[in-house]
């Protein structure tokens, strides 16, 4: 149990377009989800926080307008990168979770921005 | 505020031999405690998780861990590593919001 995807995998677009990655909890109803990016060899970076039917909570630094989330329903969860460029090109994690319990992540979406 | 700290950036060892990576961590209070672990480009999978109750932890893939309040430990040890545990290990707390550690990089030789 407990199985997070993500979809897609990885994604190359053009800069200036948007691109929307889902998060999916396959097998729970996750009350709260969570947005990460990674740089290479270094640890994950909360992005932002989001519960079912209510605004994300998004870091400090974190562009709010830039890196929409959406979380419509207890099992799905979307960030969009909007007019993404180079600099956003990144690994982008999520993780779901029951209550505050343990989080389970997905298996992650490697975005390339030419 | 909940910190982690990974001492270890990177650890090599030899197949057989036995692992030990080292996490301390900084919390206010009771912590909810956790090792995950990343393949190259993929997500991250639960090795396994302290609440309370037993302060040594059994997980999956033959880890273990151990809590110890007194030295604000959960180091994570494996007896005997395969090719397969190399990957990158993350150390986790708190509660509903995690703060990770740096991360420890395990090389695996033959």
């Amino acid at each position: 149990g407990a199985v997070v995807s993500q979809h897609p995998s990885r994604v190359i677009c053009k800069s200036g377009t948007s691109v929307k990655i889902e998060c999916r909890s396959l097998d729970f109803q996750a009350t709260t989800m969570f947005w990460y990016r990674q740089f290479p060899k270094q640890s994950l970076m909360l992005m932002a926080t989001s519960n079912e039917g209510s605004k994300a909570t998004y870091e400090q630094g974190v562009e709010k307008d830039k890196f929409l989330i959406n979380h419509a329903s207890l099992t799905l969860s979307t960030l969009t990168v909007t007019s993404a460029h180079p600099e956003d090109s990144s690994f982008y994690i999520c993780s779901a979770s029951r209550q505050e319990e343990t989080q389970y992540f997905g298996p992650g979406t490697r975005l390339l921005v030419l | 505020a909940q910190s982690v700290t990974q001492p270890d950036i990177h650890i090599t060892v030899s197949e057989g031999a036995s692992l030990e990576l080292r996490c301390n961590y900084s919390y206010g209070a009771t912590p909810y405690l956790f090792w995950y672990v990343q393949s190259p480009g993929q997500g991250l999978q639960l090795l396994l998780k302290y609440f309370s109750g037993d302060t040594l932890v059994q997980g999956i893939k033959g880890f273990e861990a151990e809590f110890k309040r007194s030295q604000s430990s959960f180091n994570l040890r494996k007896p005997s590593v395969h090719w397969s545990d190399a990957a990158e290990y993350f150390c986790a707390v708190g509660t509903g919001e995690l703060s990770f550690g740096a991360g420890t990089t395990v090389t695996v030789r033959a």
